[in-house]
């Protein structure tokens, strides 16, 4: 079975510092996608990044980006110049090739300090 | 605004009794998944619906239900209620079977007392 884990239950940075949160997986599939998936205090789900397990390059999307190893089994996610806003739960989730679950981490919730 | 509609926001209802939650996709997303979120926990994949027909199921306990009508709006009937099932539950929507990233509503917040 498909497993997410997310070791770090809680973080706490300076804003303008940069942050890491861990991410890794456990799947015998070779094809399959990854999320990181935001949820401020408002409650809402925001899809942060996606990247899928046959691309080699990791993803970024501005201040967020990726460190995909996939022989390790490992998604970290990097923010960059953290905001106040960046203040949430983040969720690291799975999703084999072949089924549209999504499968989730515990989450890591991320505080950042003016 | 993400485009995936929940309705109602809050709930708030006793034990034994039977509530529907109410999930509008955003427009052009056909399937849709409903998953639960308990206190400080991560989410649980219930089940999941595509163009009206069940494509996947989850740990979706069987005093649960779900259904997506023509219009591609969902609905999921949880019954004989448990103080366990307090949760927030959340939809989802994606245009095919999620190859892209999946748009989430702001969720139903179920609390059973």
């Amino acid at each position: 079975a498909q497993t997410v884990t997310q070791s770090q239950p809680e973080m706490s940075v300076q804003e303008a510092e940069t942050v890491t949160l861990s991410c890794t997986y456990d799947t015998s599939e070779s094809n399959y996608y990854l999320f990181w998936y935001k949820q401020p205090p408002s409650r809402q789900m925001i899809l942060v990044i996606r990247q899928e397990a046959y691309k080699q390059q990791n993803a970024t999307e501005n201040r967020f980006s990726v460190n995909f190893q996939k022989a390790a089994k490992s998604f970290s996610l990097k923010i960059s110049d953290s905001q106040l806003g960046d203040t949430a739960m983040y969720f690291c989730a799975f999703r084999m090739d072949s089924n549209y679950q999504l499968i989730w981490g515990a989450g890591t919730k991320l505080i950042i300090k003016p | 605004d993400s485009g995936v509609t929940q309705t109602p926001k809050h709930l708030i209802t006793a034990t034994g009794q039977r509530v529907t939650l109410r999930c509008s996709p955003r427009s052009g997303d056909l399937s849709v998944y409903w998953y639960q979120q308990s206190l400080d926990q991560g989410l649980q994949f219930l089940i999941q619906y595509y163009n009206g027909e069940e494509r996947a199921k989850g740990n979706i306990l069987e005093r649960f239900s779900a259904q997506q009508f023509p219009d591609l709006h969902s609905e999921l009937n949880l019954s004989s209620l448990e103080l366990g099932d307090s949760a927030l539950y959340f939809c989802a929507s994606s245009v095919v079977q999620g190859n892209g990233g999946y748009t989430f509503g702001s969720g139903t917040r179920l609390t059973v007392v």
